[in-house]
C-alpha cells in the first residue's frame, strides 16, 4: 500500500521544513531507492532527489534527502515561494514493483 | 534531449479498454538500461505506479498487483514507443495518466500527462 506522508506542511520564507515518507522494511527500509518529486498544479512531477540523497543536475542544494529505518525524509532549507507545491516520495517495493507516497502539500506562509 | 509525447482518447466508456501511447524521441525503447513506465494520478489515490516494460536481451513486463489482471504494456520498436492498455475500466480508473522513463534514478523523464475520464 501507499507510503505515508503528512497531508500538509507549511513554513515561512527562509525556514527549513522536513517531509516524512513512512513505509515498511519491504520498501523504504529495505532498499536505498527512494526518490522525491515536486509537482506544481497541472504539471508533471519533477525529480528532486533520487537514491535517497542524490540531487539531479540543476536541482538546488536547498533540497536534501535522508533515511532512517523505514522512514525517508526530504528537507527543504531556505524555503522560497517557488517551493510551494505538492511533494511525492517513491520507493522500490521489491518484486520489481514501485510504490508512491500519499503526497504532501507544502505551503509557504 | 529526451521527450515523451503521450496520445490517446480522453474519454472511455465503462467496461471498455483504455489505450494510450507514449512516443519517445531522443532515446530508444529498446535501450538495454532503460525502463518505460506508466503511472496515474487521481485525487483519491494520488500517484500510482501501474507497470513498466524494458529490454534486457529480451522484453520484460512488471505490473502493479492492483491492476495486474487488466493491464498490458507493450513496446513498439518500429515506432519507438510503448503503449498502455487497461481493460474493463470503471469510473475508478478516471485519472491523469503519465508515461515515464526510469522513475527511481537520476535519468527520469516524464510525459505531459493525459486526463482520461471513464464515463458513459
Amino acid at each position: 500500500s501507499a507510503l505515508t506522508q503528512p497531508a500538509s506542511v507549511s513554513g515561512s520564507p527562509g525556514q527549513s521544513i522536513t517531509i516524512s515518507c513512512t513505509g515498511t522494511s519491504s520498501d523504504v527500509g529495505g532498499y536505498n531507492l527512494v526518490s522525491w518529486y515536486q509537482q506544481h498544479p497541472g504539471k508533471a512531477p519533477k525529480l528532486m532527489i533520487y537514491e535517497g540523497s542524490k540531487r539531479p543536475s540543476g536541482v538546488s542544494n536547498r533540497f536534501s534527502g535522508s533515511k532512517s529505518g523505514n522512514t525517508a525524509s526530504l528537507t527543504i532549507s531556505g524555503l522560497q515561494a517557488e517551493d510551494e507545491a505538492d511533494y511525492h516520495c517513491c520507493s522500490y517495493a521489491g518484486s520489481d514493483t514501485y510504490v508512491f507516497g500519499t503526497g504532501t502539500k507544502v505551503t509557504v506562509l | 534531449q529526451v521527450q515523451l509525447q503521450q496520445s490517446g482518447p480522453g474519454l472511455v466508456k465503462p467496461s471498455q479498454t483504455l489505450s494510450l501511447t507514449c512516443a519517445i524521441s531522443g532515446d530508444s525503447v529498446s535501450r538495454n538500461s532503460a525502463a518505460w513506465n506508466w503511472i496515474r494520478q487521481s485525487p483519491s489515490r494520488g500517484l500510482e505506479w501501474l507497470g513498466r516494460t524494458y529490454y534486457r536481451s529480451k522484453w520484460y513486463n512488471d505490473y502493479a498487483v492492483s491492476v495486474k489482471s487488466r493491464i498490458t504494456i507493450n513496446p513498439d520498436t518500429s515506432k519507438n514507443q510503448f503503449s498502455l492498455q487497461l481493460n474493463s475500466v470503471t469510473p475508478e480508473d478516471t485519472a491523469v495518466y503519465y508515461c515515464a522513463r526510469d522513475i527511481l534514478n537520476g535519468d527520469t523523464e516524464w510525459g505531459q500527462g493525459t486526463l482520461v475520464t471513464v464515463s458513459s
